[in-house]
């Protein structure tokens, strides 16, 4: 069974902050990341894919990606209100060809606040 | 370009009732996946098609559940005699291809009184 880890949460942090959300996987052979933001009661909306090591910059948003320790990280640099909402961390599956598809294993949710 | 559609929004059903869930994908895409959300838990991966193909179904319920694709009109999802425990969130995703991004839907609410 592939799983998904993420710090538990909730996370909170002040206005202009760093916020720091984790992820882990288990498949080894994992080739792609999505990170997802979800507003309370809305769909999951993508905000970053990162599929080589290292950093990936978007504006405030950096997802940080190291293979060899199966982690995934996303940043988000000078926090605002609006950034409040749960962030889910995506990786898709392998069919048994070995090559990876579309079917999207996500983990339980990180819960950030952001607080004036 | 209009984005993934679901449609109804929110459905209210009784015990025992059917439950039809409708989803048209992004213009151009031709990969549709159902998630399902359960309330206060993670998003749960039901079932991915392509047209007139169920590719994965590896995460619907054994009875109860199906899925098409056909090859002209949307995506349903299909819930007979439902229970209690159907309520949540029904999430619809695209993908051009089977390895690229999927972008969600806005999702079906569906409440079982």
């Amino acid at each position: 069974q592939k799983e998904v880890e993420q710090n538990s949460g909730p996370l909170s942090v002040p206005e202009g902050a760093i916020a720091s959300l984790n992820c882990t996987y288990s498949d080894r052979g994992s080739q792609s990341f999505f990170w997802y933001r979800q507003y309370s009661g809305k769909s999951p909306e993508l905000i970053m894919s990162i599929y080589s090591n290292g950093d990936k910059e978007d504006g405030r948003f950096t997802a940080q990606l190291n293979k060899a320790s199966q982690y995934v990280s996303l940043l988000i640099r000078d926090s605002q209100p609006s950034d409040s909402a749960t962030y889910l961390c995506a990786v898709p599956n392998f069919n048994a060809g070995g090559t990876s598809y579309g079917k999207l294993t996500f983990g339980q949710g990180t819960i950030l606040t952001v607080h004036p | 370009n209009a984005g993934v559609m679901q449609n109804p929004r929110h459905l209210v059903r009784r015990r025992g009732q059917e439950a039809r869930l409708r989803c048209s994908p992004m213009k151009g895409h031709s990969h549709v996946y159902w998630y399902r959300q359960l309330p206060e838990e993670g998003l749960k991966f039901m079932v991915y098609l392509q047209k007139e193909n169920i590719i994965d179904e590896s995460g619907m319920p054994k009875e109860r559940f199906s899925a098409e694709f056909p090859k002209e009109g949307p995506s349903i999802l299909r819930i007979q005699q439902v229970v209690r425990g159907d309520s949540a969130a029904y999430f619809c995703a695209s993908s051009l291809g089977g390895t690229e991004t999927q972008y969600f839907g806005p999702g079906t609410r569906l409440l079982v009184l």
